[in-house]
């Protein structure tokens, strides 16, 4: 089956760093854009991360110098590597295939509490 | 970065009956325009992309229209499982932005 599956949301305090994963089935992350885009609670969608089949990422301004994304191929996984967390940055945080601009697959998401 | 918004924030509807939702961009996104569909503790769900393509899967009831700034998913027919939030996001400027959805609930 075509999915994606999350890992790695979890509490922790402001100012610390979570990595959160998301694994592929039946498709490759390497050629594919894959992104990562957030749900704080009870709001909307934000976009936060891509990464390219070239191996460019790009990301919001919100986490830009914070956040990094990344993919290993091998393990057909990607990575967010969230640094220096803010209350802000809590949200569940989805996974998901781009195609073109629009977002065809989505994970289950992962949930991000940061709270002292 | 493009604005979209989703006026009204909910919508009351019988089951059975056509709902209308809109999406407004801040500037022309051409028909580079998707929906998506998120039940409660659920990941959002594509349902439409190119303003007017439904998603595979996606039931004949829904169908999208629209151009530039101005954006429409029509239910033709609600069924009790389409009482959900909707989300337009436009993909024609980066970054890529949502409105903030419109909960379509029974009336």
């Amino acid at each position: 089956e075509v999915q994606l599956v999350e890992s790695g949301g979890g509490l922790v305090q402001p100012g610390g760093s979570l990595r959160l994963s998301c694994t592929a089935s039946e498709f490759s992350v390497s050629l594919n854009y894959m992104t990562w885009v957030r749900q704080a609670p009870g709001r909307g969608l934000e976009w936060v991360s891509v990464i390219y089949t070239s191996g460019s990422t790009y990301h919001a301004d919100s986490v830009k110098g914070r956040f990094t994304i990344s993919r290993d191929n091998h393990k057909n996984t990607v990575y967010l590597q969230m640094n220096s967390l803010r209350t802000e940055d809590a949200a569940v945080y989805f996974c998901a295939r781009e195609e073109g601009g629009y977002f065809d697959l989505w994970g289950q998401g992962t949930l991000v509490t940061v709270s002292s | 970065e493009i604005t979209m918004t989703q006026p009204p924030v909910t919508l009351s509807i019988s089951p059975g009956e056509r709902a209308t939702l809109s999406c407004r961009a801040s500037q022309s996104v051409s028909s580079n325009l998707a929906w998506y569909q998120q039940k409660p503790d659920q990941p959002p769900r594509l349902l439409m992309y190119g303003a007017s393509t439904r998603a595979t899967g996606v039931p004949a009831r829904f169908s999208g229209s629209g151009s530039g700034t101005e954006f429409t998913l029509t239910i033709s027919s609600l069924q009790s499982e389409d009482f959900a939030v909707y989300y337009c996001q436009q993909y024609n400027n980066w970054p890529w932005t949502f409105g903030q959805g419109t909960k379509v609930e029974i009336k």
